[in-house]
């Protein structure tokens, strides 16, 4: 069946620095990857996806790119912000029975 | 557009008791699921529909009835609430089946079964 698995965290990080969530995944089939993200007390919202290989998904500085010889799509942002302190889902789709996730990543930017 | 609705947003229930919980989309979309979510697990899928008069079960059913008797909304009903079901529940929707397409959530349901 199918799986994702990803960093757990929480991971802490200082203002303006580089982030990196690891996502890998196991799937029959050509399945689309998304990334969601949950804010306190929210639900989710999609942050980006990519729906083939080498495909680049990217939103509000955020990217990841589809990597099917790797079976990965981690997520990266140039510079993060407090605002960006939440909760990282990777996820795929393979078809109609719906979203595999990740076990979700907490992400801790401070001042 | 008011996207994917829930209600309740928090429950509590005593262990035995029935509930259903409300799922509403106005986005014409003709899949429709159900997941939960608890700490450590991510989310896990319930149940979904791909149109009216359509259901199937996902990894985790046991204990959890649906039906989906208009394209609008998808009820979830629990027959005998159990202190294991305690969890938070996410309703989703997208516009088909085929995988390129994302899931909208709705604001979750809080449940808690004591």
């Amino acid at each position: 069946g199918n799986s994702v698995t990803q960093m757990e965290g929480p991971v802490t990080l200082s203002e303006e620095a580089f982030l990196t969530i690891n996502c890998t995944y196991t799937a029959t089939g050509y399945p689309s990857l998304f990334w969601y993200v949950q804010y306190p007390g929210e639900g989710l919202q999609l942050l980006l996806k990519a729906t083939k290989a080498d495909d680049k998904g990217s939103n509000k500085g955020f990217e990841a790119t589809y990597r099917k010889e790797t079976t990965s799509f981690h997520l990266e942002k140039g510079s993060v912000q407090v605002s960006d302190s939440a909760v990282y889902f990777c996820a795929l789709r393979g078809g109609a029975d719906g979203l595999t996730f990740g076990k979700g990543t907490h992400l801790i930017i401070q001042p | 557009n008011a996207g994917v609705t829930q209600t309740p947003k928090f429950q509590v229930l005593k262990t035995g008791q029935s509930m259903t919980l409300q799922c509403a989309q106005d986005m014409n979309h003709e899949y429709m699921s159900w997941y939960r979510q608890d700490p450590g697990m991510g989310l896990r899928l319930i149940h979904y529909s791909v149109g009216a008069g359509i259901t199937d079960q996902g990894e985790v059913p046991n204990g959890y009835n649906v039906s989906r008797s208009t394209t609008e909304d998808f009820p979830l009903r629990l027959l005998s609430a159990a202190p294991s079901q305690t969890s938070v529940y996410f309703c989703a929707s997208s516009s088909s089946r085929d995988r390129v397409n994302e899931q909208f959530f709705g604001p979750g349901t809080r449940l808690t079964v004591l």
